[in-house]
This record gives structure tokens, C-alpha cells and sequence, in this order.
């Protein structure tokens, strides 16, 4: 019962690299989601997914790219990387979309994070 | 936009001690609010899930309120003991949103 799994779980990189974050769950969730955690911001909503080829942008989205082919996977790109985007990575995925039924499908589960340097 | 609060930011009590977490939160057109924990180099850990036609949900020796129309919401923990040390995060879900949106968290320490 793996749940919810992010690789790599360090990754250091230099400015203006591609960096590809993976995540996979294995519920077979309808909705993921990537955050980054910062000091003095908290969680933040990347980019979300409500099923496969269905993504939008979040709150601090530029400079990522996202996309989902298959249910279970939901990989994050950043396109060139930059010093700014050093932070902790968390995927999420839930049953149901949040905000759209006030069940407790919508509860989110957590990967264990990527944490990124970028130098 | 919605903000959250939670007070305070850290806490150190004894163990033993019953101990209350707030959260407050700026919108109160909610759907439901979710309580984390996050362990250090950790993900986080669902607590609780309190949807909005509820006031109250319990887990053991937690227990979250809410109270939709003040915007607050408040995590209970009774008998508190060492393995409890973690950051708390609360995250109300708005209509419309499409994540979750969450206060900065209290770190709790107890001591042995």
C-alpha cells in the first residue's frame, strides 16, 4: 500500500536546468495537486488536476509546467530553474475536487516532499 | 483572497496538559476546514476533516470546532504526550477553490 510517492526526494540543481519532480498514487485519486512550502509563506497551490489531460494553474504557477497523461502520475517541471525556486515540494492528491461537494472525499493526502536547491 | 491565522505560533507545555490550537480565517463562505500535522522533513498528515454543516469532529484525543459565521476553528488535544510534537496546520476550503488555503501552523513542543 504505497499511497501517495514523490522521487527524487533531494534533488540539487544549478540556475537555467530542467528539473522534473515526479509523483504517483496509487488510490487512483481523481485530483492531485503540487505545493511548494516556504519559510514566512506556508503551503502554496502550484498547479492542480482534476483528472487526466485536465490541469490548471494555482497560485504561484509561473515557470512551472505540469501534465498528466495517466491518472496516477502527476509530474511537475520547472522549465529553467531559478534560485527563487528553491523550496520543499509536496504533491496531494484527493477523491474529490475541493470545494465542489463539502464531503470528505475532498480531504487531501500528502506525499513525503522533494526538497530542491537551486544554485 | 483568504487569509488564515493561527495563534500561536509555537507552544511548549508540559505533558499531561490539555492544550487548545486556533485558527482563524478571513472568508467564512467555507466548505469544509482540514487540520495537518507535518513531522520535520515530513509531509503532512490529515487530522481532521470538518465539514461545514458540522461543528465538531473527533479523533481519539482530538477534537476540532468550527465555527463558520466568526471564522475560527480550534483543535483540542487532550493528554497531551511527547509523540504530539509537530507543527499544526489548519487549511479551510473555500467554494470555488481549488486547494486548500493554510495558516503558517503552530509548532508544538511537550515535554517529557
Amino acid at each position: 500500500d504505497a499511497g501517495i510517492t514523490q522521487s527524487p526526494r533531494y534533488k540539487i540543481t544549478e540556475t537555467g536546468r530542467q528539473v522534473t519532480l515526479m509523483c504517483h498514487q496509487t488510490w487512483s485519486h481523481s485530483y492531485m495537486f503540487w505545493y511548494r512550502q516556504d519559510l514566512g509563506h506556508g503551503l502554496r497551490l502550484i498547479y492542480y488536476s482534476a483528472a487526466a489531460d485536465i490541469t490548471d494553474k494555482g497560485e504561484v504557477s509561473d515557470g512551472y509546467v505540469v501534465s498528466r497523461s495517466k491518472t496516477e502520475n502527476f509530474p511537475l517541471t520547472l522549465e529553467s530553474a531559478t534560485r527563487s525556486q528553491t523550496s520543499v515540494y509536496f504533491c496531494a492528491s484527493s477523491e474529490a475536487g475541493i470545494g465542489t461537494s463539502g464531503s470528505r472525499g475532498e480531504t487531501q493526502y500528502f506525499g513525503p516532499g522533494t526538497r530542491l536547491l537551486v544554485l | 483572497k483568504q487569509e488564515v491565522t493561527q495563534i500561536p505560533a509555537a507552544l511548549s507545555v508540559p505533558e499531561g496538559e490539555n492544550l487548545v490550537l486556533n485558527c482563524s480565517f478571513t472568508d467564512s463562505a467555507i466548505y469544509n476546514l482540514q487540520w495537518f500535522r507535518q513531522d520535520p522533513g515530513k509531509g503532512l498528515t490529515s487530522l481532521l476533516l470538518i465539514q461545514s454543516s458540522q461543528r465538531e469532529q473527533t479523533s481519539g484525543r482530538l477534537n476540532a470546532s468550527l465555527d463558520k459565521s466568526s471564522g475560527r476553528s480550534t483543535l483540542y488535544i487532550a493528554a497531551s504526550q511527547p509523540g504530539d510534537s509537530a507543527t499544526y496546520l489548519c487549511a479551510p476550503i473555500g467554494r470555488g477553490a481549488d486547494g486548500l488555503t493554510f495558516g503558517k501552523g503552530t509548532h508544538l513542543i511537550i515535554q517529557p
